[in-house]
């Protein structure tokens, strides 16, 4: 299957400070990636949708001056916890569909546990 | 909205015994439904998906999903459970934007 790279994977940082994280499709093309956050042993909620070359698409409540996504290239997408607080803790996952048929399922990740102090 | 539900936080099973674990949907239309399941802090892992034509699907690792439409079900099963099945797993459900969105995951515990 299609393997998607995400970095880091741990990540331990100071209040106020910022993390981005890299997510990036090794073997497809991916125009579309998803942006995941999940809380101890709780479900994913989507955050934000990142679009190769065009603005990202953020889902409902989610502060979009604070996580800054970036679609760079069609094999690389960024999310950028700004000013981070220890609310911001948690596990972000991304994912991405390698094709464009209606059966395609989302490869992801393997996360980053981001850890604020 | 899609949206699935998962109605057990969590299922407990002995090795070689069959597992069960339920997810029910909500859709307006056809459904795309998907079962994953996550090893501790580790990424999502593709189990298997339903599309269109039959009814039972066979995924990996041994496991399969039948999808019911009368009672808007996609419980995933295996037949014998494994000790190394133990883990959180998610039903999900895609929208036409390839949106995946996920039920709130069933731990999975298989003892010895």
């Amino acid at each position: 299957g299609a393997v998607v790279s995400q970095h880091p994977s741990w990540v331990i940082c100071k209040s106020g400070t910022s993390v981005k994280i890299e997510c990036r499709s090794l073997d497809f093309q991916a125009t579309t990636m998803f942006w995941y956050r999940q809380f101890p042993k709780q479900s994913l909620m989507l955050m934000a949708t990142s679009n190769e070359g065009s603005k990202a698409t953020y889902e409902q409540g989610v502060e979009k001056d604070k996580f800054l996504i970036n679609h760079a290239s069609l094999t690389l997408s960024t999310l950028t916890v700004t000013s981070a607080h220890p609310e911001d803790s948690s596990f972000y996952i991304c994912g991405g569909p390698p094709g464009q048929g209606t059966g395609e399922k989302l490869f992801f990740g393997s996360g980053t546990q981001l850890s604020v102090l | 909205a899609q949206s699935v539900a998962q109605p057990e936080d969590q299922v407990n099973v002995a090795e070689g015994n069959p597992l069960t674990v339920k997810c029910t949907y909500s859709v307006s239309g056809n459904p795309y439904l998907f079962w994953y399941v996550q090893y501790p802090n580790r990424g999502l892992q593709f189990l298997l998906k339903y599309i269109t034509g039959d009814n039972l699907v066979k995924g990996s690792y041994g496991f399969e999903a039948e999808f019911n439409k009368s009672q808007t079900s996609f419980h995933l099963k295996k037949p014998s459970a494994l000790v190394s099945d133990s883990a959180l797993y998610f039903c999900a459900v895609r929208d036409h934007d390839y949106k995946l969105s996920f039920g709130a995951g069933t731990t999975v515990t298989v003892r010895a």
